[in-house]
């Protein structure tokens, strides 16, 4: 069975200061790869998207970055966190070849920049 | 407009009863439609996809699809306070996938 990792599970970050969030997968090879933002309340906002080894598409301008080194490794990075980036990170999988399957979320990163 | 609309709610049943949940969207092309369960401070869990038009029955859970009306449901039989959470309707389009802001139910024993 497939599963999802993140980590940290939850950060306090001075603004300013640079961040790394992981996340992998297991059990499954060549999937796409998502990752989330969810504000207080609100619902969930579209960062980043891969579909392969180094391949990014970025959904909203902003001072975070992605990359995908490995199949089952997805990362988001900033070299400096602004108030604004406070939330909850989520990465999700999705089964490669297809856009319109299920994701499947892993359990999240709460991220606080003060 | 807002691309997938939800009542926030929050919605209040009492245990044993049916919890009906809501759902519109906007782009008339979307191709799957999901929904999740968010208990506070956790992740989005999937209960429920449908592609078609009409029902789908899953354990206590149903979801329906009218694709002419724009409009995704979940029924949930014989609420149990276990039920108790934020559930987000989303839907997919080529790997455009939108999620609506949930909505908080709360099944009272």
């Amino acid at each position: 069975s497939q599963t999802i990792h993140q980590w940290p599970a939850t950060l306090v970050q001075p603004v300013g200061s640079p961040l790394s969030l992981e996340c992998t997968v297991e059990g499954t090879s060549n999937p796409n790869l998502y990752w989330y933002r969810q504000a207080a309340g609100r619902g969930l906002q579209l960062l980043f998207y891969s579909v392969g080894i180094g391949q990014i598409s970025s959904e909203v301008p902003q001072n975070l970055s992605a990359s995908r080194p490995q199949d089952r490794q997805f990362i988001l990075s900033s070299k400096k966190l602004l108030l604004s980036d406070s939330g909850f990170y989520l990465c999700a999988w999705q089964a490669g070849g297809s856009y319109n399957n299920e994701q499947f979320f892993g359990p999240g990163t709460r991220l606080t920049v003060l | 407009q807002k691309e997938v609309e939800q009542n926030s709610g929050p919605l209040s049943v009492p245990e044993g009863a049916i919890a009906s949940l809501n759902c519109t969207y906007s782009d008339r092309v979307s191709q799957s439609f999901f929904w999740y369960r968010q208990y506070s401070g956790k992740s989005p869990e999937l209960i429920m996809s449908i592609y078609s038009n009409g029902d789908k029955e899953d354990g206590r859970f149903t979801a329906q699809l009218n694709k002419a009306s724009q409009y995704v449901s979940l029924l949930i039989r014989d609420s149990q306070p276990s039920d108790s959470a934020t559930y987000l309707c989303a839907v997919n389009n080529n790997n455009d996938m939108r999620f609506g802001a949930g909505t908080r139910l709360t099944v009272k024993p």
